[in-house]
């Protein structure tokens, strides 16, 4: 596809439930990233993948995040035993140069909006 | 630390009328500053870049160093320009990107 590509678009999880949500970046981007919005709130950044090496995690909110692009393009975000204060858009966005390449586009996904009940 | 401060959640302006968002930014080095725009139902994107300089749908944003503020304008506000506008910044070692919480446009007729 021409964009930034993620599923489910839509996910209702009980709590306590683990979750994998699924990105699939522009192909032949080098880089790409996982945000957190909550609702009224900008993006928050999560994690960054340069290839299939997780370069930065500083934003994972807790342990039971974990995010990985084995093969350097396709990425999975998992939760684990999601609670509550989960629920939120989760959005992917990637890159062609790597990092600290300026003047660098990024394109966002459409986002995977999880509700955690 | 890097912050991004957006401080209008709302901003309403009638048809022809100038538009100002604003934002202000916290970054000790030389950042690089961004608008994204999010029509409704659409995806962010990538409205303008400070270091590019140019206007983009009329928009115009000035990067100021001294008041460490980049906000965006536009001389004629039209309905399409109905969205919500987040501010961001990236450093100087990565492209991360740090967002401000967003301002919702609203243009009415």
């Amino acid at each position: 596809g021409a964009g930034v590509s993620q599923s489910p678009r839509y996910k209702v999880a009980k709590r306590g439930q683990d979750v994998a949500l699924r990105c699939d970046p522009i192909s032949g981007h080098v880089s790409l990233f996982w945000y957190q919005q909550a609702l009224g709130q900008g993006p928050e950044f999560l994690t960054y993948f340069q290839n299939e090496a997780q370069l930065d995690k500083s934003g994972l909110p807790s342990d039971r995040f974990f995010a990985e692009r084995p093969e350097g393009s396709v990425s999975t975000l998992k939760i684990q035993r999601t609670q509550q204060e989960d629920s939120a858009v989760y959005l992917c966005a990637s890159s062609l140069a790597g990092q600290g390449a300026r003047g660098n586009t990024i394109y966002f996904g459409e986002g995977s909006w999880l509700t955690v009940v | 630390a890097q912050r991004v401060t957006q401080p209008e959640k709302l901003l309403s302006v009638f048809k022809g009328a100038p538009v100002e968002l604003k934002c202000n930014y916290s970054y000790s080095g030389s950042p690089e500053l961004f608008w994204y725009v999010q029509y409704s139902r659409q995806r962010l994107q990538l409205l303008l870049r400070h270091i590019s300089r140019e206007s983009i749908k009329g928009f115009t944003a000035d990067l100021n160093k001294g008041e460490t503020s980049f906000h965006l304008k536009k001389p004629f506000a039209q309905e399409e320009d109905s969205a919500m506008y987040y501010c961001a910044l990236s450093g100087e070692y990565g492209n991360k990107l740090v967002f401000g919480a967003g301002t919702i446009l609203r243009v009415k007729s």
